[in-house]
């Protein structure tokens, strides 16, 4: 069985200070990769995703880049935290192929900017 | 670009009401899914159904694709229920969310 696993559960960060967000899936290779981006009572915005390793592709930046340095890992992250970084950040998966292509998520890294 | 609504954004009921939350999308869908996300923030896929009727115990989702719309209806409401509602659509790797539905069944 495939397992998706986002760390850190949350975090209180200062304005102005990095941030690595990181997600492993266990039991799938080969996945697509997405990262995900939630305000507070807000819909999810998609951020990133990566079909493959190495390969990223931007489609809201919110001046934040991601990884994808192995087929598991994907990682989400900034050398400057704003304000408006603050939120959910949820990290999901899906079959490359395949006729299902159902997006898995993770539990999520809550995120507080002060 | 693509877009999706959903209505309504807010749905109060009796514990035993029925639900029928809507999801309409701008362009046609190789992928729609239907989300539960809990209180806590977990986001629990429902539903993937691009088209056609599927059920799974007191929920079901319809698809009409060339129609560019997808329902949700949720039997007999439980307060466990509560929480917030999400379709998701793409004929891309660019995955849309709809705003949400949030809704409230009241013991």
């Amino acid at each position: 069985a495939q397992t998706i696993h986002q760390w850190p559960v949350a975090e209180i960060k200062a304005v102005g200070s990095p941030l690595s967000l990181g997600c492993t899936i266990k039991g799938k290779s080969s996945p697509n990769l997405y990262w995900y981006w939630q305000a507070t009572g807000g819909t999810l915005q998609q951020l990133f995703y990566s079909i493959t390793v190495g390969q990223v592709e931007s489609v809201v930046q919110l001046n934040l880049s991601a990884s994808r340095p192995k087929d598991d890992q994907f990682i989400l992250s900034t050398e400057k935290l704003l304000l408006s970084h603050s939120g959910f950040y949820l990290c999901a998966w899906s079959p490359l192929t395949g006729g299902q292509n159902t997006l898995y998520f993770g539990a999520g890294t809550r995120l507080s900017v002060l | 670009g693509q877009q999706v609504q959903q209505s309504p954004a807010s749905l109060v009921l009796q514990e035993g009401e029925n639900a029928e939350l809507q999801c309409n999308f701008s362009s046609t869908a190789t992928r729609l899914q239907w989300f539960y996300q809990h209180p806590g923030g977990r986001l629990v896929s429902l539903f993937y159904n691009p088209s056609g009727t599927k059920h799974t115990g007191r929920l079901t989702s319809t698809t009409v694709t060339n129609e560019r719309r997808s329902s949700l209806h949720i039997s007999s409401s439980q307060t466990t229920d509560s929480g917030t509602y999400f379709c998701a659509y793409s004929n891309t790797n660019k995955v849309v969310f709809g705003t949400g539905t949030r809704l409230q069944v009241l013991p």
